[in-house]
């Protein structure tokens, strides 16, 4: 089945610095991919579409500027966290379908980032 | 986005049906029903999902009401690994980039 792959699960940075996190599409094309963070015991929140071949929509009051996101080709969208702090520190997923839209969503295990 | 609702949590004994219960009644004919499950600290993962007539496949049912307002997720023998937060989404299908909205889910407890 349609496997979508996150990396890393898992990283600590420092305060101030940049962290990439990639979302993979293992098995199928995805000209949309969608990026989520969860804080402790709550839902997901919707962050941004990443489209291929241009600019992602972010959803409203995401900073763009902050989460950088890039959807180079059609198997692979990254989100940079800029000048990360700890408020920061969530678990990031991102997601993505292989057929049209009344298909499913296959989701990435997900990226713990811990800012120290 | 079409809101769903959902009970706050559940609790179910192992081997037995679970029905999970969803309210929309602001659906709209393009919506479709989607259910996600998520198991703590991975990514939610697709159960099933439906327009109007009801669905099964290997993981569960889907009970659809004929008004479409409600829905029901129907797991026929919980397992211990069944134990998740369970999300009831409305997907549009002619929504601009056919997002996945999240609302807060159902905890459902497996007592074994």
């Amino acid at each position: 089945g349609a496997v979508v792959s996150q990396h890393p699960s898992w990283v600590i940075c420092k305060s101030g610095t940049s962290v990439k996190i990639e979302c993979r599409s293992l098995d199928f094309q995805a000209t949309t991919m969608f990026w989520y963070r969860q804080f402790p015991k709550q839902s997901l929140m919707l962050m941004a579409t990443s489209n291929e071949g241009s600019k992602a929509t972010y959803e409203q009051g995401v900073e763009k500027d902050k989460f950088l996101i890039n959807h180079a080709s059609l198997t692979l969208s990254t989100l940079t966290v800029t000048s990360a702090h700890p408020e920061d520190s969530s678990f990031y997923i991102c997601s993505a379908g292989d057929r049209g839209p009344d298909s499913p969503l296959h989701f990435g295990n997900g990226t713990r980032l811990t800012v120290t | 986005d079409a809101k769903t609702t959902q009970p706050n949590s559940m609790e179910s004994n192992e081997e037995e049906p679970v029905h999970l219960p969803c309210n929309h009644s602001t659906i709209s004919g393009t919506d479709y029903i989607h259910w996600y499950r998520q198991l703590p600290s991975q990514g939610p993962e697709y159960v099933i999902h439906g327009l109007t007539s009801n669905v099964n496949n290997r993981m569960a049912s889907l009970a659809i009401a004929e008004d479409r307002k409600s829905s029901t997720l129907i797991l026929h023998r919980a397992t211990l690994r069944d134990a998740a937060v369970y999300y009831c989404i409305l997907r549009d299908l002619w929504e601009y980039g056919n997002k996945l909205v999240f609302g807060a889910g159902t905890i459902l407890r497996v007592k074994s």
